[in-house]
């Protein structure tokens, strides 16, 4: 079984400009969340998705939206991008009523 | 506020010796699951273990443990017979509603 799979792998980004990564979960999970992970800190939880509704927001600015579409997938946007914004975005898929997120291996995005 | 604190920001063990890491949390919640979660350079963010705090039993999986200590708010994950392959970041987080909340990591490399 494919596990979460994320696209881009890398992306290079001009400040200013948008970004949309997108994220698939694992077949059967539901919930899908974002983090996002400066270099050298943990994972900061930015959104999470449960059957196309949002369910939690962290504290982040209104430049960042998600959404999460019938087939479970998930996309993160921001807008305006900031210098700051360059980080590890990783997403992680949940299977309802089981504790536990499987992650992918991430969208390295670097804003220059 | 919520929070999660690794104190050690890297340590070392040498192959088939034993190590542990140390993680305090805060939360006034009750309910709540902790992880120990695995980050080599391939970026992945891997479970290790998971421990349920209503239950008073330590979870252990394979040379994995855990020390947890839920008065003390106490989560550390012992490396029993540790391998080269586990040299990576260690990320401790606790799950509440919605989301995890991670600690700031503890770099762990195994020497031959």
């Amino acid at each position: 079984d494919a596990g979460v799979t994320q696209s881009p792998t890398h992306l290079i980004k001009t400040r200013g400009q948008h970004v949309t990564l997108r994220c698939s979960p694992i077949s059967g999970h539901k919930s899908v969340s974002w983090y996002q992970q400066v270099l050298g800190q943990g994972p900061q939880f930015i959104f999470q998705y449960y059957e196309k509704e949002e369910r939690g927001r962290g504290n982040f600015p209104d430049r960042f939206s998600a959404r999460q579409f019938p087939n479970y997938s998930s996309e993160l946007n921001v807008n305006a991008l900031l210098l700051g914004d360059s980080a590890l975005y990783l997403c992680a898929s949940s299977f309802p009523g089981l504790s536990g997120y499987t992650f992918g291996s991430g969208t390295r995005l670097t804003v220059v | 506020a919520q929070t999660v604190t690794q104190s050690q920001p890297e340590m070392s063990v040498q192959e088939a010796e034993t190590v542990t890491l140390s993680c305090t949390y805060d939360t006034s919640e009750n309910n709540y699951y902790l992880f120990w979660y695995k980050q080599p350079p391939s970026r992945q963010m891997i479970l290790v273990i998971r421990q349920e705090a209503y239950k008073q039993q330590n979870a252990t999986e394979n040379r994995f443990s855990v020390n947890f200590q839920k008065a003390a708010k106490s989560f550390s994950l012992k490396i029993s017979d540790s391998q080269l392959g586990d040299t990576a970041m260690y990320f401790c987080a606790f799950m509440v509603p919605d989301k995890l909340i991670f600690g700031t990591g503890t770099r762990l490399q195994v020497f031959p």
